[in-house]
């Protein structure tokens, strides 16, 4: 079946570093989506990417999607202790139904002021 | 403010009991999820249900039943809850778009705790 893998698992880095986290997908994606949890939270929807090749941006976010619809990162410029969290890369399978979502495993941010 | 509540936020039960959680979603959204999630694995899809009375096996379904009478709740039930089954719970709910493109993000409760003895 579908695989959705996330690197790095755990990234810990000062504040005002960057920090990116990749997402690979073993089957082609219809669309990523991206989802951030806050600790002791559940997750909370960030974006969705559709277009192969699409880049979006939200404030210090960067979103983008790979020409081939397999991969996608996240790039937070400048992190701030309100990024702390685990980031999830979602998508659900090409050809099947859109609405179930694989899950990466997610990549935890830690920040240190 | 669009919403979905658990029925739990902690819950704690002894081994071979049977356990109901509940989801309850306002948004009036086609689709109903279950996961649960444990360090280091992520989220994995227990089962799903895409409409009134219609369920689908996710990646983890064994030693768990779903139930969907109304479309507003989807209630997971454990048969005869085991100490392997201690974990939290995330119910989660989405509209059924139309399309590749089209939005479907799924809106997440605050989840349950569970806890087997």
């Amino acid at each position: 079946g579908q695989q959705v893998m996330q690197i790095p698992q755990y990234q810990h880095v000062q504040e005002g570093e960057d920090f990116t986290t990749y997402c690979n997908s073993s089957t082609t994606l219809s669309n990523i989506q991206w989802y951030k949890q806050r600790p002791g939270g559940h997750p909370v929807f960030l974006i969705q990417l559709v277009k192969s090749g699409e880049v979006k941006k939200q404030k210090r976010l960067t979103f983008q999607f790979g020409e081939a619809k397999k991969n996608s990162s996240l790039h937070i410029t400048a992190t701030q202790t309100t990024d702390v969290g685990t980031y999830f890369c979602a998508g659900p399978p090409s050809g099947g139904s859109n609405y179930k979502l694989t899950f990466g495993k997610g990549t935890l941010l830690t920040v240190n002021p | 403010d669009v919403k979905v509540t658990q029925s739990s936020r902690y819950l704690v039960k002894r081994t071979g009991e049977k356990v109901f959680l509940e989801c309850v979603q306002d948004m009036d959204h086609e689709n109903m999820f279950w996961y649960r999630q444990d360090p280091g694995l992520g989220l994995r899809l227990i089962y799903f249900s895409y409409d009134v009375k219609m369920k689908e096996k996710g990646d983890i379904p064994e030693g768990y039943s779903v139930s969907r009478e109304k479309k507003e709740r989807f209630s997971l039930i454990l048969e005869s809850a085991s100490t392997n089954q201690t974990s939290m719970y995330l119910c989660a709910s989405s509209f059924s778009g139309k399309g590749f493109s089209s939005y479907n993000e799924q809106f997440f409760g605050p989840g349950t705790r569970l806890t087997v003895l």
